[in-house]
């Protein structure tokens, strides 16, 4: 079944320092979704990306949707404690448009 | 608040016992979603219900039985669990429409398996 491959892992940043999460698939990707879960909480949505090579912004956070639609990241610029989270990726490959495959997700710490 | 609500928060079973997750959206959506998180893996998507008609099952094992009254409203039925069941359960709404379908989740329930 579809998958999708998320790096780094964990990720641990002093506060100010920048922050990015990748986001791979081995098949074309009908459109990528990004979550963020606090500690002790739920996921929580951020952003859908349609369009190939799309980029979004909110605020810190930069989404990118690669030319391919096999690949995206997001990245944060000058991280926050408020930060502090694991972020996922969650894809469509098409079909079915409300089931996601989620990857397994990185984790942020911020040491303030 | 994401207009999602699960209950209970927190369940501790054994083996044997039989138990029932409740998920209630307050969102008009029409399409509701069960599914399992545990540590170290990524989220896996048991069920989906479009309109309350079940259109996914995700090879999940028969001990796990969901229902769907009405579009507000999902279940999760537990009988005869594992202690490998343990994990996060969240329950997840949407609205269907075209391509876009951002979901929101409810706060889950932990569960325990002994």
């Amino acid at each position: 079944g579809q998958q999708v491959m998320q790096i780094p892992q964990y990720q641990h940043v002093q506060e100010g320092e920048d922050f990015t999460t990748y986001c791979n698939s081995s098949t074309t990707l009908s459109n990528i979704q990004w979550y963020k879960q606090r500690p002790g909480g739920h996921p929580v949505f951020l952003i859908q990306l349609v369009k190939s090579g799309e980029v979004k912004k909110q605020k810190r956070l930069t989404f990118q949707f690669g030319e391919a639609k096999k690949n995206s990241s997001l990245h944060i610029t000058a991280t926050q404690t408020t930060d502090v989270g694991t972020y996922f990726c969650a894809a469509n490959s098409g079909g079915s448009n409300y089931k996601l495959t989620f990857g397994k997700g990185t984790l942020l710490t911020v040491n303030p | 608040e994401t207009g999602v609500t699960q209950t209970p928060r927190h369940l501790v079973m054994g083996m044997t016992n039989k138990k029932s997750l409740k998920c209630e959206q307050h969102l008009g959506h029409n399409a509701m979603y069960w599914y399992k998180q545990s540590a170290k893996k990524p989220l896996e998507l048991m069920f989906v219900y479009n309109f309350k008609e079940q259109t996914e099952n995700n090879s999940v094992p028969s001990r796990f039985s969901p229902e769907c009254p009405n579009s507000s409203h999902l279940f999760l039925h537990l009988h005869t669990l594992q202690p490998e069941d343990s994990a996060l359960y969240l329950c997840a709404s949407s609205l269907m429409s075209g391509s876009y379908n951002e979901q929101f989740f409810g706060p889950g329930t932990r569960l325990t398996v002994l």
